[in-house]
């Protein structure tokens, strides 16, 4: 019963790095989307997929790449980290059905310097 | 396009008060309503939703919340505060046209004084 899992949870980053945030969901949930949690200002959502194959854009998407090969992941790709993408990442997922909520990943706290 | 407006970033009730933490919101079309909870370095838990159907929303903890459409509102409320109720909660938006999609307003930290 793990839900949504995240990797890593903690990263430091240099500014011009790249990496990938993991987002794993065992619950066969067709819906997945991440975050970003900055203070202040709630969360944002960055990008988003409605299935296998099939990615769209949130609200600030600019930096960020993703890709949703299985029903399972969808990894986050940081492609040249600035220290504006500072900031707290979840993922999460639900099925498919707008009663739904969504269930939430602990987070990925990364710190660009 | 959708908001979400919470009022006060920072709420403190005593342990035993009433807890009320305001959510008001801005949507062309009939909205889908959700009330989140995150305690402390952990991810959002879902506490209650307002979709269809009753407008007083029953969820976790004891927690409800009343959708009001003519005042576009979604207040969160309990009426006795327990010390665990310390967290921050978030309000968000979505609708059936864009339910893929959650607006969260900016959260209100909960803090329970003794």
């Amino acid at each position: 019963n793990a839900g949504v899992t995240q990797t890593p949870k903690f990263q430091v980053l240099k500014t011009g790095q790249s990496m990938t945030l993991q987002c794993a969901q065992d619950m066969n949930h067709e819906y997945m989307s991440w975050y970003r949690q900055d203070p202040g200002m709630g969360l944002r959502l960055i990008h988003y997929s409605v299935g296998a194959g099939i990615t769209d854009q949130g609200e600030v998407p600019n930096g960020y790449n993703v890709s949703r090969s299985t029903t399972e992941d969808f990894p986050l790709r940081l492609l040249s980290a600035a220290p504006s993408q500072t900031s707290v990442y979840f993922c999460a997922s639900r099925r498919k059905g707008s009663a739904y909520g969504y269930t939430f990943g602990s987070g990925t706290r990364l710190t660009v310097v | 396009a959708q908001s979400v407006t919470q009022l006060g970033s920072h709420v403190s009730v005593s342990e035993g008060a009433l807890v009320l933490l305001r959510c008001n919101y801005s949507s062309s079309v009939p909205p889908y309503l959700f009330w989140y909870v995150q305690y402390p370095n952990q991810g959002l838990q879902l506490l209650l939703k307002y979709t269809t159907g009753a407008t007083l929303v029953k969820g976790i903890n004891g927690f409800e919340a009343e959708f009001k459409k003519s005042e576009t509102s979604f207040h969160l409320t309990k009426p006795s505060a327990h010390m665990s109720d310390a967290a921050e909660y978030f309000c968000a938006v979505s609708d059936v046209r864009g339910a893929q999609k959650l607006v969260f307003g900016q959260g209100t930290r909960l803090t329970i004084n003794p």
